[in-house]
């Protein structure tokens, strides 16, 4: 069974500039999380698509946005990038809750100068 | 706001002994907690679970145990293998049975030869 694919592996953008990153989750599965990794704040949780609706969501400015679609793959979008949104980007999927496994890719290097 | 804090960056540990991991909650409604584990260039990777109706879940050579009354729940590994070496993180949802999990900051294992 393939795992949960995520694209691009790096990006490099300039401020200002918007983002879109793509997850692919695990065949079956239909929740998928995003979280931000930043060596000052650790993981942080973005928001989560379940059935092509936002279930829960961070505490990110608007700036950052997502979407899933009826095959359950997710993109997440980040608009006007600021060089703290410098990151890694991580994309998690599991069949329905919590109490199901999170599966995670392999992440999105973002790197914004 | 840091809900679930491990307050030991690193930790050091002799091929076949124990490991500790430890990690403190602030928020008394999680009811479920998670540890993961996370290897260089790739995304955590599951590892136990347990619920706050229990106090120990163990897992081949792993148990968490968990203390409600002190917001503390510790992750044990016997015997460690140096293959165990990798940032191990604890977690918990936020919304009980949601996929919004708070990540502590994690814990980067060494294991001896």
């Amino acid at each position: 069974k393939a795992g949960v694919t995520q694209t691009p592996r790096y990006l490099i953008k300039t401020r200002g500039q918007q983002v879109t990153l793509s997850c692919s989750p695990i065949s079956g599965h239909r929740s998928v999380s995003w979280y931000q990794q930043t060596p000052g704040q650790g993981l942080q949780f973005l928001f989560e698509y379940f059935s092509e609706t936002q279930r829960n969501k961070g505490n990110f400015p608007g700036r950052f946005s997502g979407r899933q679609f009826s095959n359950s793959r997710s993109e997440m979008n980040v608009s006007t990038l600021e060089l703290g949104d410098s990151a890694l980007y991580l994309c998690a999927s599991s069949l329905r809750t919590s109490t199901d496994t999170q599966y995670f890719g392999p992440g999105t290097r973002l790197t914004v100068l | 706001d840091q809900q679930v804090k491990q307050n030991s960056p690193s930790l050091s540990v002799q091929e076949g002994r124990i490991s500790i991991l430890n990690c403190d909650y602030t928020n008394s409604m999680f009811d479920y907690f998670l540890w993961y584990k996370k290897y260089p260039a790739e995304g955590p990777t599951f590892l136990i679970s347990i619920s706050s109706i229990k106090d120990k879940n163990e897992d081949g050579r792993f148990t968490v145990f968990l203390n409600k009354s002190a917001k503390h729940l510790s992750l044990h590994i016997v015997p460690s293998q140096p293959g165990d070496s990798a940032v191990y993180f604890c977690a918990a949802p936020f919304t009980s049975g949601a996929n919004n999990l708070f990540f502590g900051t994690g814990t980067r294992l060494t294991v001896i030869p």
